[in-house]
């Protein structure tokens, strides 16, 4: 099974600033890689897929980027609603696998 | 718009089976070429699939739950259901059903809680 490591733990950002997440694989997973945001008490929602193509609804201030082991959702200006948990996502091996998550807070 | 709702018991009794359904609306669950997944989410952890089924009925299962897990589809009422045999408290978690293209997640069920608990 791949494992997925997502850092830092948390993120303290203030709003209108960039935030930069990371997630490493064990093992080369291509391009296979999705992201998702899940606020409190909500379903997680699909942001990117295949590394860097945001998904349908997605502001353009979300982006991301890398291939192979090392992954980076950017969030260029941070909004209010973006304070969330955001996680990262193989789908490049079975079983897919999630990385634990990176908490984005207001600094 | 597809949207999908998830249903069943809050509380499950150890060593008892676990059992939900995921009702999907607005479009059909056996058509698009879609698989639909079940992924689960102990509190203030992180996310695990847990399997997924076709419309057709294929399935797949998560290793580390194949022996538990039963998924199965059932297209006159669209809707495909989880089953998770022999609970402990570990398997205590929102589960939530998902739209599967094949390789991440589009579209989520808003969640349920269940607790496993005497």
């Amino acid at each position: 099974e791949i494992v997925m490591t997502q850092s830092p733990a948390t993120l303290s950002v203030s709003p209108g600033e960039r935030a930069t997440l990371s997630c490493r694989a064990s093992q080369s997973v291509s391009s296979n890689l999705a992201w998702y945001q899940q606020k409190r008490g909500q379903a997680p929602r699909l942001l990117i897929y295949g590394a860097s193509t945001r998904a349908t609804g997605i502001p353009a201030r979300f982006s991301g980027s890398g291939s192979g082991t090392e992954f980076t959702l950017t969030i260029s200006s941070l909004q209010s609603e973006d304070f969330a948990v955001y996680y990262c996502q193989q789908y490049n091996n079975w079983p897919k696998t999630f990385g634990g998550g990176t908490k984005v807070e207001i600094k | 718009q597809v949207q999908l709702q998830e249903s069943g018991p809050g509380l499950v009794k150890p060593s008892q089976t676990l059992s939900l359904t995921c009702t999907v609306s607005g479009g059909s669950i056996s058509s698009g070429g879609y698989y639909w997944s079940w992924i689960r989410q102990p509190a203030g952890k992180g996310l695990e699939w847990i399997g997924r089924i076709h419309g057709s009925g294929g399935t797949l299962y998560n290793p580390s739950l194949m022996s538990r897990v039963n998924i199965s589809v059932d297209t006159s009422k669209n809707e495909f259901s989880l089953r998770l045999t022999s609970v402990t408290a570990a398997d205590t978690a929102a589960y939530y059903c998902a739209r599967d293209p094949g390789d991440w997640f589009d579209t989520w069920g808003q969640g349920t809680l269940v607790t496993v608990s005497s």
